[in-house]
């Protein structure tokens, strides 16, 4: 079955890094693309980023471009995502997802920006 | 950006109940229209794909329908296990948007 595993959230101050890691399992990964989404505490979802099969199409929310970089590695079946010049607003679960629209996701990583 | 509006914001049922939520777009999306549900402290599920088609596994009493700017999503008798928050969700564009979510409550 399919199986998708972040990892890499934490707490962070304001203008920090932070790189999220997702873990694919159960599909052909290199066939798939792949997305992240993000809930801020309280909130609704809002997509952030998706990459395609070979990571050569990019697309980036408004609210993070220019700020984070999405990634991945076929053969290690992984989907990244750096942060950078996190911002108190940044704050949520982060999910990584299968397909552009979020067929399968998994559990999500919570990413806290405070001082 | 496309804009999805959601509503109710908030529904209270009784088990057995038929269910309806709306979503409308800013503008024509044909059918690439998803519906989620998210259960307390859980990832959201896909349901409903391409306006109308049930995700494998997913129990018949969820419906969605609709193209173009309006959808519907239908629970034709709502279970105790249906209480989560309901999305739907645009992908027409390649830039994913959401409505603001319905939370599903039994009386």
């Amino acid at each position: 079955q399919v199986q998708l595993v972040e990892s890499g959230g934490g707490l962070v101050k304001p203008r920090g890094s932070l790189r999220l890691s997702c873990a694919a399992s159960g599909f052909t990964f290199s066939d798939y693309y792949m997305s992240w989404f993000r809930q801020a505490p309280g909130k609704g979802l809002e997509w952030v980023s998706s990459i395609n099969s070979n990571g050569a199409t990019i697309y980036y929310g408004d609210s993070v471009k220019g700020r984070f970089t999405i990634s991945r590695d076929n053969a290690r079946n992984s989907l990244y995502l750096q942060m950078n010049s996190l911002r108190a607003d940044d704050t949520a679960v982060y999910y990584c997802a299968r397909d552009l629209q979020g067929g399968a996701w998994g559990q999500g990583t919570l990413v806290t920006v405070s001082s | 950006d496309i804009q999805m509006t959601q509503s109710p914001s908030s529904l209270s049922a009784s088990v057995g109940d038929r269910v309806t939520i709306t979503c409308q777009a800013s503008q024509d999306i044909s059918i690439y229209l998803n519906w989620f549900q998210q259960k307390v402290g859980k990832a959201p599920k896909l349901l409903i794909y391409d306006a109308s088609n049930l995700e494998t596994g997913v129990p018949s009493r969820f419906s969605g329908s609709g193209s173009g700017t309006d959808f519907t999503f239908t629970i034709s008798s709502l279970q105790p296990e249906d209480i989560a928050t309901y999305y739907c969700q645009q992908y027409d564009n390649f830039l994913p948007t959401f409505g603001q979510g319905t939370r599903l409550e039994i009386k």
